[in-house]
């Protein structure tokens, strides 16, 4: 079964950018056809869509977030990543990475990462 | 963006009873609407697939109805394990949404 892994960065400056990783376990990217989203909770809140990357690379993001975000995929280390630039105290929150595929919405997640944003 | 509104907010049910839960999308998105449950710490599980379709593993007396606009969440014999925020997600358009999320408290 496949389980994904969020990295852990902890404390982010302002203005600085995020950068986390999924990592993949339980079978390899480069073998599926699934999609890898990023999706956000701060603290007592809701879920936010981040946006999401195809395992061929295709991306999409949320028009909200667009200019910030940058999601990338490494096959060679079973990974996908997020980065989120020019960050503030808004960004605060757990960052999960989530599996979707063709026959399933998104299915699995990961853990999820807090990240803070503070000076 | 499909906005999703859901609700009530919050509930307070004993156990055994029975628990509903509605998501409303701001125009149509067929059957492309999904539940999840997330307890505190944990990342959400999905329990409804495509309005009706159960997830593998999720208990029986959860159940899904609904298209178009209308969705609607069921839980049959509340049990204590069932305490949790339940959020509703389309997946019919890009950016993907989710409603604001319901929390059911076990007296």
């Amino acid at each position: 079964q496949v389980q994904l892994q969020e990295s852990v960065p902890g404390l982010v400056k302002p203005s600085q950018t995020l950068s986390l990783t999924c990592t993949v376990s339980g079978g390899s990217i480069s073998s599926g056809n699934y999609f890898c989203n990023w999706i956000r909770q701060p603290a007592g809140k809701g879920l936010e869509w981040i946006g999401r990357i195809y395992t061929s690379g295709s991306t999409s993001y949320n028009p909200s977030l667009r200019s910030r975000v940058t999601i990338s995929v490494d096959t060679s280390k079973n990974q996908f990543s997020l980065k989120l630039s020019s960050v503030t105290a808004a960004d605060t929150a757990v960052y999960y990475c989530a599996r979707e595929t063709n026959e399933n919405p998104i299915d699995y997640w990961g853990q999820g990462t807090l990240v803070t944003v503070s000076s | 963006e499909i906005v999703l509104t859901q609700s009530p907010d919050f509930q307070s049910v004993t156990p055994k009873e029975k628990v509903t839960i509605t998501c409303r999308a701001s125009q149509s998105i067929g059957s492309s609407l999904h539940w999840y449950q997330q307890k505190p710490d944990q990342s959400p599980k999905l329990f409804i697939k495509y309005a009706s379709q159960s997830f593998s593993g999720v208990p029986s007396r959860f159940s899904g109805s609904g298209s178009g606009t209308d969705f609607t969440l069921t839980i049959n014999s509340l049990e204590a394990e069932d305490a949790a925020t339940y959020y509703c997600h389309q997946s019919r358009s890009l950016p993907y949404t989710f409603g604001q999320g319901t929390k059911l408290e076990i007296k």
